[in-house]
Formats: structure tokens, C-alpha cells, sequence
């Protein structure tokens, strides 16, 4: 089971942007990135998913390296509703490896 | 689409109560899962069902704790007897299909347990 690791918490500025950063040594073959962002009192909120290389779409880019043991979430031009907390979460979802949520990065934007 | 449904929104009880949660994920999703999250703490897996089937429950105290997906749709998770560590927000997800698809969340319900 790959265990994550992120920064507990980033500050920003309105209009930069921001890169978030996972560890994840103990990756396996068959898993998956995935990102999350959360809001208080709602549920994770899928932002983007990645295999290997890159991954852009609307809201974000997600770079992975080679050896797929780390991950870096980029989100460009932060607004102040960009303040969430951010997860990374890796895994394939099967039985013995199942999608577990570390502590998450507690991102804040300021104006 | 409607999105993954959850109720009650809030829930108060005592200790020692039972209590009953409900979710009815997206339509078409074979995979539902629950999660336990407490105040500060990244969600916690308790259960996955792939249609009707356990696909994983190690994390899930089932002295107290027991969940069901008996059509294969719609869910409940129950909790009896209700400890003061019990006290979460309770997060149903689902996803089209189990390994590399997204997770869609409800937005949980609120249990406090005094």
C-alpha cells in the first residue's frame, strides 16, 4: 500500500502559482495519482488524475517524473477561492490496495 | 448528472445510541465507498463495495460498525453502540468502476456523539 506524504500546509498570493508537492516512494505498477481538493463542511472534489508524465486540464497540471515516486499538483494563477485542502491520493482501488487518504496540504491564498 | 446523495446531513445522539446512515451514489457507479473523517484528519476508509460485494472492510470496527449494499445501489452504514470517538463527518463516494476512476463524494453527514 503506497503511503503519501505532503507539506501540512502552503500560503500563496492571489494570482501565483502554486505547486504542491507528493511523496510517494512505495508506489506500485498498477496505481494511480489522484488529487483532491476539499472545502470545509463538503466533500473531496476531484481535480485531476495521472498515470505517468503529464496531465493538464481546465483547473490544473500534474507532473509526475520517471520513477513515479512523487507528484507535483500545479495549480496557475490562484484565486482567494483556491483555499481548500489539497490530497493526493495513490493507489489502484483493489482489494490490498485500497484508496487511503494521507493528511493533506492546507492551502491559503491570500489577496 | 445528480451527484452522490447522503443522509441525514447532521446527527446528534448519545453514547451507546445507534444510528443510521444513508447514501445513494451516482447512477451507474459499481463501486461505493465509505469513509470516516474526523475534524482535521484526511478521510479514513472504512468500507468499498463493488456492486453488492465487500471488496475491502479491514478498517472497519465491525464490533460496532456494519454496512450493507444489498441491490447493489444505494447504501447504509450503521453504528451500534455509538462511542464519544465516533464522532466524524461520515463520507459516501462512488466511481464508475473500481481501480484508476475517480472518486465522486457526498457531502457527508455530521455525527456528533455525546
Amino acid at each position: 500500500l503506497a503511503k503519501t506524504t505532503q507539506p501540512i500546509s502552503m500560503d500563496s498570493y492571489e494570482g501565483q502559482e502554486v505547486n504542491i508537492t507528493c511523496s510517494h516512494n512505495n508506489i506500485a505498477t498498477n496505481d494511480y495519482i489522484t488529487w483532491y481538493q476539499q472545502f470545509p463542511s463538503q466533500g473531496p472534489r476531484f481535480i485531476i488524475q495521472g498515470y505517468k508524465t503529464k496531465v493538464t486540464n481546465e483547473v490544473a497540471s500534474l507532473f509526475i517524473p520517471a520513477d513515479r515516486k512523487s507528484s507535483t499538483l500545479s495549480l496557475p494563477r490562484v484565486s482567494l477561492s483556491d483555499t481548500a485542502v489539497y490530497y493526493c491520493l495513490v493507489g489502484a482501488g483493489n482489494a490490498g490496495n485500497m484508496l487511503t487518504f494521507g493528511g493533506g496540504t492546507r492551502l491559503m491564498v491570500k489577496p | 448528472e445528480a451527484g452522490v446523495a447522503q443522509s441525514p446531513r447532521y446527527k446528534i445522539i448519545e453514547k451507546r445510541q445507534s444510528v443510521a446512515f444513508w447514501c445513494n451514489p451516482i447512477s451507474g457507479h459499481a463501486t461505493l465507498y465509505w469513509y470516516q473523517q474526523i475534524l482535521g484528519q484526511g478521510p479514513k476508509l472504512l468500507i468499498q463495495f463493488q456492486n453488492n460485494g465487500v471488496v475491502d472492510d479491514s478498517q472497519l470496527p465491525k464490533d460496532r460498525f456494519s454496512a450493507e449494499r444489498l441491490k447493489g445501489v444505494d447504501s447504509t452504514l450503521k453504528i451500534q453502540p455509538a462511542k464519544l470517538e465516533d464522532s466524524a463527518v461520515y463520507l459516501c463516494a462512488s466511481s464508475l468502476v473500481q481501480g484508476g476512476s475517480p472518486l465522486h463524494f457526498g457531502n457527508g453527514t455530521r455525527l456528533t456523539v455525546t
